[in-house]
C-alpha cells in the first residue's frame, strides 16, 4: 500500500521568510512518481511539479524548489521569500503502478504581510 | 486550451435525493479520474476511466455511486440515494495515456452538501 505523510498541518510565516513543506512517502513500487499540488482559497487543485523516482535531481522554478531524496523517502518543497499569494493548502501526492494518486493530508500555509 | 471543467460547482440536496456530477476532461486526455475530499479528511481516489472503460473502481465507497463515461468524453458521477456522509468536494482529473506524461490536471471540484 502507498502512503504519503505531511506531518505539518499548518505553518504560518511572515512575508519574505523562507518556508519548507515536508513530505515523506511509502511505496513498494520500484517506479513511482511524486507530485505537489497547490489549493488556493478558491478551491481548485493546481499542479506544481512531478518527479520520477529514477530522477533525484533537485529542481528550482523561480521561488520554488524541490528536494527529492530517495534514501529518506522524502520530497520536500521550499518556497523562498514567501509572499501573501503563496497562502494555500499544499498537497504532496504519489502514484505508482496503479495510476491513481495517493495524497497526503495537506499543509495549510499562511503567509502574513 | 480549456482545462478540466466540472458542473455544478455547488450542490445542496436532502438525504435520499439523487445528484449527478459532471466532468469534462481536457481534450485528448484518455485518462479520467474521480476523487473526493470529505471534510477534514484526505483526498481519496474513487475511480479511473481509460477512455470509456472503467480501469479501476476500487475506491468507490458503495453501490450508491455510479460513474459513467459515455463515448470516452465527459463523465458523470451519480449518487443515489445520497446520504449525509457523502458530503464533501468531488474532484475530477484527466491526463494523457502515456505514463511518461501522466500528470493529472484537476477541475475546480463540486462541493456537495447533503442535508
Amino acid at each position: 500500500a502507498q502512503k504519503v505523510t505531511q506531518a505539518q498541518t499548518e505553518i504560518s510565516v511572515v512575508e519574505k521568510e523562507d518556508v519548507t513543506l515536508d513530505c515523506v512517502y511509502e511505496t513498494r513500487d520500484t517506479t513511482y512518481y511524486l507530485f505537489w499540488y497547490k489549493q488556493p482559497p478558491s478551491g481548485e487543485l493546481v499542479f506544481l511539479i512531478r518527479r520520477n523516482s529514477f530522477d533525484e535531481q533537485n529542481e528550482i522554478s523561480g521561488r520554488y524548489s524541490w528536494n527529492f531524496q530517495k534514501s529518506t523517502s522524502s520530497f520536500n518543497f521550499t518556497i523562498t521569500a514567501s509572499q501573501v499569494v503563496d497562502s494555500a493548502v499544499y498537497f504532496c501526492a504519489l502514484s505508482g503502478k496503479a495510476r491513481q494518486l495517493t495524497f497526503g493530508s495537506g499543509t495549510q500555509l499562511t503567509v502574513l504581510p | 486550451e480549456a482545462g478540466v471543467t466540472q458542473f455544478p460547482s455547488h450542490s445542496v440536496i436532502e438525504k435520499g435525493q439523487t445528484v449527478t456530477l459532471r466532468c469534462d476532461p481536457i481534450s485528448g486526455h484518455d485518462n479520467l479520474y474521480w476523487y473526493r475530499r470529505v471534510m477534514g479528511k484526505e483526498i481519496k481516489f474513487l475511480l479511473h476511466f481509460v477512455k470509456e472503460s472503467k480501469q479501476d473502481e476500487s475506491g468507490m465507497p458503495n453501490n450508491r455511486f455510479l460513474a459513467e463515461r459515455t463515448g470516452g468524453t465527459y463523465s458523470t458521477l451519480k449518487v443515489q440515494p445520497a446520504e449525509l456522509e457523502d458530503s464533501g468536494v468531488y474532484f475530477c482529473a484527466s491526463s494523457q495515456l502515456d505514463l511518461r506524461t501522466d500528470t493529472q490536471y484537476f477541475g475546480p471540484g463540486t462541493r456537495l452538501t447533503v442535508l
